[in-house]
């Protein structure tokens, strides 16, 4: 099994841009998210997803969409990329049980991501 | 907003040592997980306890969770140089759809 993939690994946008980051996982796993990780900080919730076609937003979402067409995939977009989403950005999936995630996550290697 | 706190912020000690980091958190809580990230990698899970245990063991891994308190503690025993990396405490809380991690905790290890 790969687990959960990301790529790319390191992305350079200017204000502006657009762009996607993509993330998939091969655990058959129901639920998917995506973090932040700014220097120092622990990680933000941006968007989750319990199932295909079923999305919701987490702490920090605005500049962001998501969508889930399958089970395996959750795309990120950046819809207009600001200097402030410079940041790390982390996929992850993980089982769960009656749409409650008590079980591990499972995390993607991260995508680097600085806008100028 | 942050549910978890970990304590101290950085952490250095000598190979073969123990090492213990606190997690404080705000709301009543499902379980509480503890994250390992080695530098510029993905968070590699260590641990899971529900709100109902006080404390679980994996390997040289214990954590202890005080619900009255509201906080649960990570302790390596027999550190190696291995271990260094940063620790995080994660809380799932409400609904157990979102966890929030604190801030973290740097662990150095010394050969």
């Amino acid at each position: 099994n790969a687990g959960v993939t990301q790529t790319p690994k390191f992305q350079v946008l200017k204000t502006g841009q657009s762009m996607t980051l993509q993330c998939a996982q091969d655990m058959n796993h129901e639920y998917m998210s995506w973090y932040r990780q700014d220097p120092g900080m622990g990680l933000r919730l941006i968007h989750y997803s319990v199932g295909a076609g079923i999305t919701d937003q987490g702490e920090v979402p605005n500049g962001y969409n998501v969508s889930r067409s399958t089970t395996e995939d959750f795309p990120l977009r950046l819809l207009s990329a600001a200097p402030s989403q410079t940041s790390v950005y982390f996929c992850a999936s993980s089982r769960q049980t009656s749409g409650r995630i008590d079980n591990e996550q499972f995390f993607g290697p991260g995508t680097r991501l600085t806008v100028l | 907003s942050q549910q978890g706190e970990e304590d101290p912020q950085a952490l250095s000690i000598q190979e073969g040592e123990n090492a213990t980091m606190n997690c404080s958190y705000k709301t009543s809580i499902n379980n509480l997980q503890w994250y390992r990230q080695n530098s510029g990698r993905g968070l590699v899970h260590l641990i899971l306890i529900r709100s109902n245990e006080r404390e679980k063991h994996s390997g040289r891994l214990r954590v202890t969770l005080d619900t009255s308190k509201k906080s649960s503690s990570l302790l390596i025993t027999a550190s190696r140089a291995a271990d260094t990396a940063s620790y995080f405490c994660a809380a799932s809380t409400g609904s157990a759809r979102q966890l929030t991690f604190g801030s973290g905790t740097q662990l150095t290890v010394l050969p």
